[in-house]
């Protein structure tokens, strides 16, 4: 059966400070993979999304990256974290692009 | 651009009523999803509906998709306290292109 690892669960950094969230997936291949912020437990903005290895699509511009250095492993990250940055960051991965996702248990980041 | 409204925002209900959440879009979908969230954790897929007028049920759980393609809803029969959650609702497009498109979802409080 298939996984999604996230860490860590949660993280408070100072502002200004460099940032690196990790996101894993198992018992699948070639997943697309995403990444979402949601806050004050309200909808999910989509932050990127990935097809492939080194593929990188980006839904809004901000303070955020985001890398796929291997098939099942995404990252975001960020150079200098502001406070607009804090919320609650979920990796997701599917099959197809527009069809079910699955859920990874979630970072909480508190940037102050 | 293609959105889901979701209503109503917030429901809070004692135990053992029965509620109707609601998902609309001036946008057609292939296919729409509902998911569960509960504070602190990813949203967890309970249902995928695709076919215009289409009927599920996952116990007290009954989800409808419109006729149209174009907006669902979900009735729960007697709610629990376990029910208690936030509830997003989420519309695909299908083909190769594109992602999901989320609600900003209901908040579901159900005391006991």
């Amino acid at each position: 059966s298939q996984t999604i690892h996230q860490w860590p669960a949660t993280l408070v950094q100072p502002v200004g400070s460099p940032l690196s969230l990790e996101c894993t997936v198992e018992g699948t291949s070639n997943p697309n993979l995403y990444w979402y912020r949601q806050a004050a437990g309200r909808g999910l903005q989509l932050l990127f999304y990935s097809v492939g290895i080194g593929q990188i699509s980006s839904e809004v511009p901000q303070n955020l990256s985001a890398s796929r250095p291997q098939d099942r492993q995404f990252i975001l990250s960020s150079k200098k974290l502001l406070l607009s940055d804090s919320g609650f960051y979920l990796c997701a991965w599917s099959v197809r692009l527009a069809g079910e996702q699955f859920f990874g248990p979630g970072t909480r980041l508190t940037v102050l | 651009t293609q959105l889901l409204e979701q209503s109503p925002q917030f429901l809070s209900i004692q135990e053992g009523e029965n509620l109707t959440v609601y998902c609309n879009s001036s946008s057609v979908f292939s296919s729409l999803q509902w998911y569960r969230q509960e504070p602190g954790e990813g949203p967890v897929l309970l249902v995928t509906v695709v076919t215009g007028g289409e009927v599920k049920k996952l116990k007290r759980l009954t989800f409808q998709f419109g006729d149209a393609r174009k907006d669902s809803s979900l009735h729960i029969t007697a709610a629990q306290p376990g029910d208690t959650g936030l509830y997003l609702c989420a519309g695909g497009v299908g083909g190769s292109q594109g992602n999901l498109i989320f609600g900003k979802g209901t908040k579901l409080s159900v005391k006991p």
